[in-house]
């Protein structure tokens, strides 16, 4: 079956630095990727999702994730920080659209003033 | 703009007792489904449904039902409540995969 992994369960940068969340997957088919930001109390939120068209994949809120098959990664980055990206981001895989859809453990980013 | 919504945000059970999570949904999506969301696990998925009067089984369905009688309604069971069952439940809606979440159930079984 796919999975995710999620390097670093907390990730700590300082405002207008860079952001880099790192999420490997494991999956016997081309996979579908995406990646999920949740705020506190609330749900998740689509932030992006690669479906085998564009290997940089761009999302809301200034985030993007490239897609890597040689190295099975998908990492999320964004290139300044702001204070409102602090939250928890979800890194999850799937071999169809339709469901099955296996999520990271998740990694809290906190930014620093 | 309600989205999707859940219905009770907070239960407190006793090991043994029953209760029903409501998930409404506006946006006409076909797709819904049920998460449970325990720390350091990530998001798991109990079950899932692709249309009105459908449901199939997710990564961990045991101890929990569901029904889609309508298209914007899906709803969770619990028929006897455990303290395994101690977990925040998220639902969410899509066209195909999840896209919208509720803000979450957050459930303790005593």
């Amino acid at each position: 079956a796919q999975s995710v992994t999620q390097l670093g369960s907390h990730v700590s940068v300082s405002e207008g630095a860079l952001v880099l969340l790192r999420c490997n997957y494991s999956s016997s088919v081309p996979p579908y990727l995406f990646w999920y930001v949740q705020y506190p109390n609330q749900g998740l939120q689509l932030l992006l999702k690669y479906t085998s068209a564009a290997t940089l994949v761009k999302g809301i809120n200034g985030f993007e994730a490239e897609f890597k098959k040689s190295e099975t990664s998908f990492h999320l980055t964004k290139p300044s920080a702001h204070m409102s990206d602090a939250a928890e981001y979800f890194c999850a895989v799937s071999v169809d659209e339709d469901n099955d859809m296996r999520f990271g453990a998740g990694t809290r980013l906190t930014v620093k003033p | 703009n309600a989205g999707v919504t859940q219905t009770p945000k907070f239960r407190v059970l006793k090991t043994g007792q029953s209760m029903t999570l409501l998930c409404a949904q506006d946006m006409n999506h076909e797709y819904m489904y049920w998460y449970r969301q325990d720390p350091g696990m990530g998001l798991r998925l109990i079950h899932y449904s692709v249309g009105e009067g459908t449901t199939a089984k997710g990564e961990v369905p045991d101890g929990y039902n569901v029904s889609r009688l309508k298209k914007q309604n899906f709803l969770l069971g619990l028929e006897s409540a455990a303290p395994s069952q101690t977990s925040v439940y998220f639902c969410a809606s899509g066209r195909r995969q999840p896209q919208h979440f509720g803000d979450g159930t957050r459930l303790s079984i005593l």
